[in-house]
């Protein structure tokens, strides 16, 4: 089974389009995150929703919106790509604010934009 | 702001020896610390947490140390092999208790048989 799922793993895309990408997790945790992973392999935070209700929103172009039907799954929209947006995004769960908080990553998905 | 500071550089050692990794950090005092590890084309994986009242922590080949004094942690993994070729990750919790980790780049490390 797994644990955190995305979809879809490789998205290629041409500039001023816009896309989505799910993720679902089936750990019971409260707590999802999304993650940048660019060319340097520098994993920076995005996002993050406890309960459906964002907590952590990092210095993102409004042009990204996450979005949280329920506490299994967290969803990124992103509008008007741009070139700069190419990057491997991961998304991840945790059990927080009960334990420490340990993450449990996807698999990722590699955003290609033409 | 808080930085975290890697080793950029691959680390290439041969089976059977002692890997060391370090992670320092600055401006900050966290209350603890994390080493993922990943491979190409996956998700960073869970390996090993320590907090700030521990100076020492291990797990089979692995063992992870915290000086809050240096602000430096080391990760060792010992007797490696070939399949722990992957790059090594270390997190620090962010400032606000919000859950939020903030990442190292990486050392990637590549045992050779």
């Amino acid at each position: 089974d797994t644990a955190v799922s995305q979809t879809p793993k490789y998205l290629v895309t041409q500039m001023g389009n816009d896309k989505s990408i799910k993720c679902e997790q089936n750990l019971g945790h409260d707590t999802m995150y999304w993650y940048k992973q660019d060319s340097k392999k520098f994993l920076k935070i995005m996002f993050s929703y406890n309960n459906k209700e964002l907590i952590i929103n990092e210095t993102v172009p409004n042009r990204f919106s996450p979005k949280s039907p329920d506490k299994a799954h967290l969803n990124l929209h992103i509008n008007s790509l741009e070139l700069g947006d190419s990057a491997v995004y991961f998304c991840a769960s945790s059990s927080r604010p009960e334990v420490v908080d340990t993450q449990y990553f996807g698999p990722g998905t590699r955003l290609t934009v033409l | 702001s808080q930085k975290i500071e890697q080793n950029s550089e691959a680390l290439n050692i041969q089976e059977g020896k002692t890997a060391t990794l370090t992670c320092n950090y600055t401006n900050y005092s966290p209350a603890y610390l994390q080493w993922y590890r990943q491979d190409p084309g996956r998700g960073p994986v869970f390996l090993l947490l320590i907090r700030e009242n521990e100076k020492e922590k291990r797990k089979e080949r692995l063992k992870v140390t915290f000086d809050t004094t240096l602000k430096q942690s080391l990760f060792h993994i010992t007797a490696s092999q070939p399949a722990d070729s992957a790059t090594y990750l270390c997190a620090l919790e962010g400032v606000g208790n919000t859950g939020k980790l903030i990442f190292g780049q990486g050392t990637t490390l590549q045992v050779k048989p």
